[in-house]
């Protein structure tokens, strides 16, 4: 039972313009959500998070939305660089404060130059 | 300060032969963490340790897997008689303190094949 999900494996962009990456989960106690990034051969490393208290948070190029109502959170990259090619997994758990969180599959993001 | 090491990166075995996968935590973290990914799936959370003790196995198959973190040396994941349903990357990660998930840095994987 995949608690948070990510539909699309891939995408891709023209470098300068926008990428969006979606993730959706199923479990409405879920009150904390990250993205995490990760390059081949390298471990995921954290990029951004937002509280349920929250719609959005924003850290420089990277803009996370969350949609209580629809269960659905995305990531915006703007402007989208050849650098930001890689997995990016969104995670959720239902306490902040926990080192257990639900990761989706991943989408593979690549930018193109 | 290096980051987190884990070798092998690319392990395989035969039905049957036992696998052990190695973590070195940063230097000055005391936590390690294991997870797993299955094709397909997401990362899925295993085991919790620190030094000499698991504080959370919960994610842990119940049979064949094992995990430790002596006090000298580096953590160990090992299973027994490997099926290939065990075919997987697994990672791990560590940390100064047992809090949120941000807080761990990942290692690069050890990707295990089981023929």
């Amino acid at each position: 039972d995949q608690q948070v999900k990510q539909n699309s494996p891939s995408l891709s962009v023209q470098e300068g313009r926008i990428s969006i990456l979606n993730c959706d989960y199923t479990n409405s106690m879920f009150d904390y959500f990250l993205w995490y990034k990760k390059y081949p051969a390298e471990g995921p490393t954290f990029l951004i998070s937002i509280s349920s208290i929250k719609d959005k948070n924003e850290d420089g190029r990277f803009t996370v939305f969350l949609n209580k109502s629809a269960k659905h959170l995305s990531l915006h990259i703007v402007p989208s660089q050849p650098g930001d090619s890689a997995v990016y997994f969104c995670a959720a758990s239902v306490d902040s404060g926990t080192y257990k969180y639900i990761f989706g599959t991943g989408t593979r993001l690549k930018v193109l130059a | 300060n290096a980051g987190v090491m884990q070798n092998p990166r690319h392990l395989v075995r035969r039905r049957g032969q036992e696998a052990r996968l190695r973590c070195s935590p940063m230097k000055g973290h005391s936590h390690v963490y294991w997870y797993r990914q299955l094709p397909e799936e997401g990362l899925k959370f295993m085991v919790y340790l620190q030094k000499e003790n698991i504080i959370d196995e919960s994610g842990m198959p119940k049979e064949r897997f094992s995990a430790e973190f002596p006090k000298e040396g580096p953590s160990i994941l090992r299973i027994q008689q490997v099926v290939r349903g065990d075919s997987a990357a697994y990672f791990c990660a560590s940390s100064t303190s047992g809090r949120t998930v941000y807080e761990q840095y990942f290692g690069p994987g050890t990707r295990l094949t089981v023929t």
